[in-house]
């Protein structure tokens, strides 16, 4: 079946140093992957997507990186501030239409100041 | 950019009453809109596509008659818990996506956490 693994065990960082968050799938085809944070209580905020044929995109202190080979992505937070302290998620889109998006349970990151 | 309001964001109820929880598109128009659940530590789990002016559709396990989806604009959906009991206790959140332009990741309201006593 699908799935989707994300690491369960929190993170923790310092402050001023990158997070790098890992995402692993199987038994999946995705078209496009994407990143979310959510903050205790809340829904999801988009982040990022990218798409299968993309290896790698940026946004400001956010990178994500999407190899179909290995079926991993990772999602890197660059000069990491306590307020990036949440759980974020990544979820697959599939390559076909009439689709259902999967998403992963997340990893908590706290950035320590 | 793309907001969906979600109402109430709390709600604490009595056993066997209904609750209903309200999702609106406020600046695009969502012919679809997607229910979750998510229980503490766990990922998203989709209950049902709500689908403007048609039938919503159920995922596997997720009792139509329980959980009552009505999609009646595009831009308004409501999830209506019935008779809830204390197992239906749960985080809920909706979504849906822009489908203007290019491909982007799904907006969410900021979710419901019901509590049923």
């Amino acid at each position: 079946s699908q799935k989707i693994e994300q690491n369960s065990e929190a993170l923790n960082i310092q402050e001023g140093k990158t997070a790098t968050l890992t995402c692993n799938y199987t038994n999946y085809s995705p078209a496009y992957l994407q990143w979310y944070r959510q903050d205790p209580g809340r829904g999801p905020v988009f982040l990022l997507l990218i798409r299968e044929n993309e290896k790698e995109k940026r946004k400001e202190r956010l990178k994500v990186t999407f190899d179909t080979t290995l079926k991993q992505s990772l999602f890197h937070i660059t000069a990491s501030q306590p307020a990036d302290s949440a759980t974020y998620l990544c979820a697959l889109d599939p390559n076909t239409g009439g689709f259902k998006t999967i998403f992963g349970a997340g990893t908590r990151l706290f950035v320590k100041a | 950019g793309a907001v969906v309001s979600q109402h109430p964001s709390r709600v604490i109820c009595k056993s066997g009453t209904s609750v209903k929880i309200e999702c609106r598109s406020l600046d695009f128009q969502a012919t679809t809109m997607f229910w979750y659940r998510q229980f503490p530590k766990q990922s998203l789990m989709l209950m049902a596509t709500s689908n403007e002016g048609s039938k919503a559709t159920y995922e596997q396990g997720v009792e139509k008659d329980k959980f009552l989806i009505n999609h009646a604009s595009l831009t308004l959906s409501t999830l209506t818990v019935t008779s809830a009991h204390p197992e239906d206790s749960s985080f809920y959140i909706c979504s849906a996506r822009d489908s203007g332009g290019q491909v982007s990741g799904y907006t969410f309201g900021s979710g419901t956490r019901l509590t049923v006593v």
